[in-house]
């Protein structure tokens, strides 16, 4: 059982270059989220997916956009690449977008650098 | 969601039983207490979880004071493999995951 899964697990890009970050998970969970972890600091939210078909802005959506492909997959898209932007991001996937109880499961992460 | 205080960092020695506190005196009687861990390089990763009584798992055990302002994750025998941070976190009963907020919660080092 993979859990959820990243790719790449690095990357560098240079200013003002686009890329895709993919994400899928395999534990046919509703919910999807993209975070993005800056050294130091603590994990901040960029865009959630509720359900497959919707998706909805967090913390730190500007910069960002995101595809709910399908109810395994959640894809995030930085357009123009810029500095600030280097970071670590996590995906990650729970049953629902409600509930306490609920467990959330994290991504391995993705290493980015832009340059 | 309620704010959660940890202390920044603390240290234990391998072997011996790692004592996390949290301090959560603004909890409303709906939220959960919840504890995840960050190994470094890696995706945080769900330890356990309470309301009012004590829980325990294969992972740690999570005391909850009788008026649930604080908290404490025990692991048992700590192991290098426990050095993380360690985070804290107040989830309402119902509420949505995706104002699940992680602070910068505790650096556990596990020393030999």
């Amino acid at each position: 059982n993979a859990g959820v899964t990243q790719t790449p697990k690095f990357q560098v890009l240079k200013t003002g270059q686009s890329m895709t970050l993919q994400c899928a998970q395999d534990m046919n969970h509703n919910s999807m989220y993209w975070y993005r972890q800056d050294p130091g600091m603590g994990l901040r939210l960029i865009y959630y997916s509720a359900s497959e078909g919707t998706t909805d802005k967090g913390e730190v959506p500007n910069g960002y956009n995101v595809s709910r492909l399908n109810k395994r997959e959640f894809s995030l898209r930085l357009e123009s690449a810029a500095p600030s932007q280097t970071s670590v991001y996590f995906c990650a996937s729970s049953e629902r977008i409600t509930g306490g109880r609920d467990t959330i499961y994290f991504g391995e992460g993705s290493w980015l650098t832009v340059v | 969601d309620a704010k959660t205080t940890q202390p920044p960092s603390m240290d234990c020695a391998e072997g011996r039983a790692a004592n996390l506190p949290c301090n959560h005196s603004t909890i409303s009687g709906n939220e959960y207490v919840y504890w995840y861990r960050q190994i470094h390089s890696q995706g945080p990763q769900y330890i356990i979880h309470g309301l009012k009584n004590n829980e325990t798992n294969e992972m740690a055990s999570l005391i909850i004071t009788e008026d649930r302002k604080s908290s404490t994750l025990i692991l048992p025998h700590a192991t290098l493999r426990d050095t993380a941070v360690y985070y804290c976190i107040a989830r309402t009963i119902g509420g949505s995951n995706y104002k699940l907020t992680f602070g910068k919660g505790t650096l556990l080092t596990v020393n030999p």
